[in-house]
């Protein structure tokens, strides 16, 4: 059972465009999540994380759109850059404390 | 900058040979994890440890596993009969507390089992 869905699988973008990844959650239960970004060779770094009682959060050129309701939360990556290009990961969990579920990854490219 | 340490960073071994993969959290972390990405899959959790005890597992983590935290800074995981199926990067991951925040990873530790 897959507790958390992620596309697209890869995406490839140009500089200065936007980066949207989505995922999808099943567990109400889940009120923690977080992107993570992975460098090869390189353990998962959080990115950013959100919680339920708010629909959007943004640091710098990274926002989390949450949609509760639907059951869906987004990455989105403003004015990309190529030191963007890594997988970036999304997860669930019931508390920020718990184990995490990851959704596949997404494989980003960012081209000059 | 505080960080999770692992060794080895890789490890060959033949099937049927006991493993351990070594941790150690960051100083002040209360919460310890171990996690795996087996080649170009997602990240799938493995246990959780708090207080000298496992509190929470998942199915892949059966009877060959274990896990310790033998003195006050390390965190291992023992594979006892390893598989070819175990292949994978094994991370160790800690968070301060429950309600903290960030979970910090280490670099991983690439198992290769023949």
């Amino acid at each position: 059972q897959q507790q958390v869905k992620q596309s697209p699988q890869s995406l490839i973008v140009q500089k200065g465009g936007i980066s949207i990844i989505n995922c999808a959650y099943e567990n109400t239960a889940f009120d923690y999540f977080p992107w993570y970004q992975q460098f090869p060779g390189k353990g998962p770094a959080l990115l950013i994380a959100i919680r339920p009682d708010v629909s959007e959060k943004k640091e710098g050129r990274f926002t989390i759109s949450f949609n509760k309701s639907a059951k869906q939360f987004s990455l989105h990556i403003m004015d990309s850059q190529p030191g963007d290009s890594a997988t970036y990961f999304c997860a669930a969990s019931r508390h920020s404390g718990y184990a995490l579920n990851f959704g596949k990854g997404t494989s980003l490219l960012v081209t000059p | 900058e505080p960080e999770v340490t692992q060794t080895p960073s890789h490890q060959v071994t033949q099937m049927g040979q006991e493993v351990i993969l070594r941790c150690v959290p960051i100083s002040n972390h209360l919460y310890f994890y171990w996690y795996r990405q087996i080649l170009g899959q997602k990240v799938e959790f493995l246990v959780s440890f708090y207080n000298n005890e496992i509190s929470e597992k998942s199915e892949i983590f059966d009877d060959q596993f274990s896990v310790e935290r033998p003195d006050g800074s390390n965190f291992t995981l023992k594979i006892r009969s390893t598989k070819l199926e175990d292949s994978a990067m094994y991370f160790c991951a800690s968070v301060a507390g429950t309600n903290t925040g960030e979970l910090f990873f280490g670099e991983g530790s690439r198992l290769t089992v023949l």
